[in-house]
């Protein structure tokens, strides 16, 4: 069954630096989200992507936060200067267009900021 | 503000019992509700999904009512095994957000 890959399964970073997450969506979809999740809370919208641009975001997706698909399978988020409350499970997404909504979704990337 | 409200937070039920999770959302221009499953460690993953056009949907030992009027819709886990133990999250969408909202989530813990 095709996945949702995310690369590193976890990362640790110092406060003010700049992280880059990786995510390979699903080949043939055409929708890519990021998600975040605070330990023991909701998943949460960051930002969506289409046709090579940001479709919609959240309020947390701020001036910090920016993605990008630099070639035809990577997916990445990048963080220009993480706070500690940037500490959360990063989900990456992915759907096909069309009426099927079925979003799946990689294991996610732990960022533990210090 | 919390569009999609999500009860209870934790839930324990025995081996072959019934496993209810609610949800309640806001937003009447939702079109879709998907329920994911998530175990420690692991991305969400979907286990069941409905459109408001129908009342129920069935797969397996999972079903989803769905009450428009109310704007509510639950899970249901019929014979609930250990193996179900996980975080249940529900979630609404529409076409025009492309986003999924979710809600607070729904530890479950299925004694043997």
């Amino acid at each position: 069954e095709p996945e949702v890959t995310q690369t590193p399964s976890h990362q640790v970073t110092q406060m003010g630096q700049e992280v880059i997450l990786r995510c390979v969506p699903i080949s043939n979809h055409l929708y890519f989200y990021w998600y975040r999740q605070i330990l023991g809370q909701k998943v949460e919208f960051l930002v969506s992507f289409y046709n090579n641009e940001i479709s919609e975001k959240s309020e947390i997706f701020d001036d910090q936060f920016s993605v990008e698909r630099p070639d035809g399978s990577n997916f990445t988020l990048k963080i220009r200067s993480t706070k500690l409350e940037d500490s959360a499970m990063y989900f990456c997404a992915s759907r096909q267009s069309g009426l099927d909504y079925g979003y799946t979704f990689g294991s996610g990337t732990r960022l533990t900021v210090v | 503000q919390q569009q999609v409200k999500q009860s209870p937070q934790s839930l324990i039920v025995q081996k072959g019992g019934i496993s209810i999770i609610n949800c309640a959302y806001e937003n009447t221009a939702f079109d879709y509700f998907p329920w994911y499953q998530q175990f420690p460690g692991k991305g969400p993953a979907l286990l069941i999904a409905i459109r408001p056009d129908v009342s129920e949907k069935k797969e397996g030992r999972f079903t989803i009512s769905f009450n428009k009027s109310a704007k509510q819709f639950s899970l249901h886990i019929m014979d609930s095994q250990p193996g179900d133990s996980a975080t249940y999250f529900c979630a609404a969408s529409n076409r025009g957000a492309n986003n999924l909202f979710f809600g607070t989530g729904t530890r479950l813990t299925v004694i043997p």
